[in-house]
């Protein structure tokens, strides 16, 4: 079956380190993203990427890194600059392209930082 | 700038009530609109979107949501809510190449 696996679906992190959420598509889509949701305030675009090696910082790219080395991948590294990263991270591909189709989810990410 | 616009970040509806999401959108081109929906800890799930063409669109579940351009508005219906329909519910318009997502409203269900 076709889909979105963001791994893992719990992740804890002690302050000042850095961590990775690992994201993956086989729907053969060029665009992915990732959105940061937090209660009551819908999601909020981190990065996106329209093409494998090339992507673009949201609205909210601040202590957050990405890299799209395949078509497949576009994981999402939260540093330790990034002040408040406990949230709920989800990740999305599109077909992509000049126009932009539905996206399609991944089951999300939580972060906490103890 | 494109936006978007959710009236109510809470809603609730008895069971087997007409269920009316409202969404209301800002756009420099047109509109590409979407309703999503998402239950607790898990992503995002397409139920319908609006291109081009009819304006009155019909998604998954049951739910169904009108293009009005002179409203700008996008609203999502259903006309007996279930249970299952409890969930917070996504209103998003579509620029050049990202979508923009309006903050969400969370449907209750009244047994």
């Amino acid at each position: 079956d076709g889909g979105i696996t963001q791994s893992p679906k719990y992740l804890f992190r002690k302050e000042g380190q850095n961590v990775t959420l690992s994201c993956e598509q086989n729907l053969n889509h060029d665009a992915m993203y990732w959105y940061r949701q937090d209660p009551g305030q819908g999601l909020r675009l981190i990065y996106y990427s329209q093409i494998v090696n090339d992507f673009q910082k949201g609205d909210i790219a601040e202590g957050y890194s990405v890299s799209r080395e395949k078509k497949e991948s576009f994981p999402l590294t939260v540093t330790s600059a990034q002040k408040n990263p406990t949230a709920f991270y989800l990740c999305a591909s599109s077909i992509g392209g000049l126009e932009v189709y539905e996206q399609f989810f991944g089951p999300g990410t939580r972060l906490t930082v103890l | 700038a494109q936006s978007v616009t959710q009236l109510g970040s809470h809603v609730s509806v008895s069971e087997g009530a007409l269920v009316l999401l409202r969404c209301n959108y800002s756009s420099s081109v047109p509109p590409y609109l979407f309703w999503y929906v998402q239950y607790p800890n898990q992503g995002l799930q397409l139920l319908l979107k609006y291109t081009t063409g009819a304006t009155l669109v019909k998604g998954i579940n049951g739910f169904e949501a009108e293009f009005k351009k002179s409203e700008t508005s996008f609203h999502l219906t259903k006309p007996s809510a279930h249970m299952s329909d409890a969930a917070e519910y996504f209103c998003a318009v579509r620029t050049h190449d990202k979508v923009i997502f309006g903050p969400g409203t969370s449907l209750s269900v009244i047994p």
